[in-house]
């Protein structure tokens, strides 16, 4: 098993492009969190889905949207990528119960907007 | 929402010293679970915590969970520089959601 896998690894781009981060998972999870990463503030969750065709968003949604049209996948997508956007990007997966289950993470993005 | 505070921001110990991260929360929490990061690594699960009171140990690690679940410790006997990285707590909540806290960047002179 792979476990959680991200696409791209690293990405440039320059303010106002889009682009769209992919993960996938092969685990059979029906949770799927997208985290972004920045020096001294943790991780904090953008949007989650709790099952193929639903999302919902998280703590830090602005600028950013999802979809699950899969079960395996979780596309997160900039549609005008700010420089408040540089970040790493991580996407979790885990399975469906009490919240104390344990999340898997993917290897992360690095996004540079420039 | 839920928030969670993690102490100290960095550490730097000697190889063989002990090491101690914090989290504290204003509210009473549903579990708590630590994580740890690799430098140019991802969060990898270590232990969940549950109960109040409740202590759990790997092998030099010891993870303990307040009596009024408000707060959560990590303590490492005798550091050792694959102990190097960022330690994470986390509050569970509904639907898997996880609030992070700041993490504790370990730093491990030989």
């Amino acid at each position: 098993n792979a476990g959680v896998t991200q696409t791209p690894k690293f990405r440039v781009l320059k303010t106002g492009q889009s682009m769209t981060l992919l993960c996938a998972q092969d685990m059979n999870h029906e949770y799927m969190y997208w985290y972004r990463q920045d020096p001294g503030m943790g991780l904090r969750l953008i949007h989650y889905s709790v099952g193929e065709g639903t999302t919902a968003k998280g703590e830090v949604p602005d600028g950013y949207n999802v979809s699950r049209l899969k079960k395996q996948n979780f596309l997160l997508g900039l549609e005008s990528a700010a420089p408040s956007q540089t970040s790493v990007y991580f996407c979790a997966s885990k399975k469906p119960g009490p919240s104390s289950d344990t999340q898997y993470f993917g290897p992360g993005t690095r996004l540079t907007v420039l | 929402g839920q928030q969670v505070m993690q102490i100290p921001q960095y550490q730097h110990v000697q190889e063989g010293e002990d090491f101690t991260t914090y989290c504290n929360s204003s509210t009473t929490l549903s579990n708590i679970q630590w994580y740890k990061q690799r430098p140019g690594g991802h969060p990898v699960f270590l232990i969940q915590l549950v109960k109040s009171g409740e202590v759990k140990k790997q092998k030099r690690l010891t993870f303990q969970f307040g009596e009024a679940k408000k707060n959560s410790s990590l303590h490492i006997t005798a550091t050792q520089t694959t102990d190097v990285g960022t330690y994470f707590c986390a509050s569970g909540t509904s639907y898997g959601k996880l609030t992070f806290g700041q993490g504790t960047i370990l730093t491990v002179h030989p």
